[in-house]
């Protein structure tokens, strides 16, 4: 089945500073690669996502990357903000599949 | 559109009592999935469902059981308590289609003592 991992699991920058998180997928057949911003005692929610026809998508101060060659996608948060942190999610699902396999999430502290 | 609800918010249960947690969409969803999280292991499919009347294990099935008797509900059930399934559980729902999100409902903690 297709294994996603995703680095770092912690990641703290300053506020105005990018942040960057990576995701590596196993799988060639997973085409759509949905990216999730779960906040204390909240549920995961849809941040930004991309498929695999596209190779890169811009949603304000969130991006997404995809090289389907090298099988990794990223997340990219410029001009950060402290309510931007909180635990991300990247996830995989490939084609005509019933499952979205997630990685271990990273939690994005930024501070003031 | 409430989305995707979930009953009870928090429980608490003594080791081998059971008890069902009820998971509700009013998107129209064919599929519905359920999903523990513990800290720092993130999220781990249960079991999940691609339309009514059928289910099928996911990745950590084992103490659950699960029915989706109507479309726009998803039923996961613990028959015995075992403080090993102390945890938040979220459901999801999402259409068919492979390039579609899913949807999370808001968890329910669980704490067996």
């Amino acid at each position: 089945g297709e294994n996603v991992e995703q680095h770092p699991s912690t990641l703290s920058v300053q506020e105005g500073d990018s942040a960057v998180i990576k995701c590596t997928y196993s799988d060639s057949a997973s085409n759509y690669f949905p990216w999730y911003k779960q906040e204390l005692g909240k549920r995961p929610q849809l941040i930004i996502d991309i498929r695999s026809n596209v190779g890169e998508k811009k949603d304000q101060r969130i991006a997404v990357t995809l090289n389907k060659t090298a099988k990794h996608f990223s997340l990219h948060i410029t001009e950060t903000q402290p309510e931007d942190s909180a635990v991300y999610f990247c996830a995989a699902r490939r084609y005509n599949f019933n499952k979205f396999y997630f990685g271990s999430g990273t939690k994005l502290n930024v501070k003031p | 559109n409430a989305g995707v609800t979930q009953t009870p918010k928090f429980r608490v249960l003594k080791t081998g009592q059971s008890m069902t947690l009820l998971c509700a969409q009013d998107m129209n969803h064919e599929y519905m999935y359920w999903y523990r999280q513990d800290p720092g292991m993130g999220l781990r499919l249960i079991h999940y469902s691609v339309g009514e009347g059928t289910t099928a294990k996911g990745e950590v099935p084992d103490g659950y059981n699960v029915s989706r008797l109507k479309k726009q509900n998803f039923l996961l059930g613990l028959e015995s308590a075992a403080p090993s399934q102390t945890s938040v559980y979220f459901c999801a729902s999402s259409y068919p289609s492979a390039q579609e999100t899913q949807y999370f409902g808001p968890g329910t903690r669980l704490l067996v003592l």
